[in-house]
């Protein structure tokens, strides 16, 4: 596609429910980014994906979330057992390497009843 | 640590009101600054890349200005149309996560007709 893909814009779910978020990044990106934004807070860096590299997932606030990439494009961000607190927007954004501006996607908004 | 600290949260203004928006920032090693705008509901839209003091770039009523020590957006004559959130991020040369982007927390625009 020719932007940063993102499913599903919308999610509700229950407290103590897995739910999985989709990112399809820009065909050619190497590297993607998962971020959260939650009302009235700016952009909190969670996990990258930078080619083969082992993945920094030095923003991931809890075992609970952990993300995959899967042939170097999709990925997947997880989130186990989710808590009221999860609530947020989840943006997704790819670029060409470690450089440059990054290419963001849509968002999924997350609710967490 | 690296921050990005963004002034003033909400700015209101009438039509053709010039004014300027101000990220401060402390980075050991600044690889790049970014502007972004975001309108209600989407994701970050990328506007400027700055990478060295002094340098300056424009985009239509948009003209963004970098220092050592913070960056401004300067937004000459405003529309109705240019009202959406301005986030300033920068990226560091060093430490653990070079990749990742650290970002503001926005600055509100409101413009008037």
């Amino acid at each position: 596609g020719a932007g940063v893909s993102q499913s599903p814009s919308n999610k509700v779910t229950e407290k103590g429910k897995d739910v999985e978020l989709r990112c399809d990044p820009i065909s050619g990106h190497t590297a993607l980014y998962w971020y959260r934004q939650s009302l009235g807070q700016g952009l909190e860096f969670l996990i990258y994906f930078q080619g083969n590299s082992a993945p920094d997932k030095s923003g991931l606030p809890s075992d609970r979330f952990s993300a995959e990439r899967t042939g170097g494009s999709v990925s997947t961000l997880t989130i186990q057992r989710t808590q009221q607190e999860d609530s947020a927007v989840y943006l997704c954004a790819s670029r060409t390497g470690l450089a440059g501006e990054l290419f963001f996607g849509e968002g999924s908004r997350l609710t967490v009843l | 640590e690296d921050q990005v600290t963004q002034s003033p949260e909400a700015l209101r203004l009438q039509e053709g009101e010039s004014s300027s928006l101000n990220c401060s920032y402390t980075v050991s090693g600044l690889r790049g600054l970014f502007w972004y705008r975001q309108d209600p509901g989407k994701g970050p839209e990328f506007l400027f890349t700055l990478y060295s003091a002094g340098e300056e770039k424009e985009k239509e009523r948009l003209k963004a200005t970098l220092t050592k020590k913070e960056s401004f957006l300067h937004i000459t004559a405003p529309k109705p149309e240019d009202s959406a959130t301005y986030l300033c991020a920068v990226q560091s040369n060093y430490g653990g996560s070079q990749g990742n982007l650290i970002f503001g927390k926005g600055t509100k625009l409101s413009v008037k007709p």
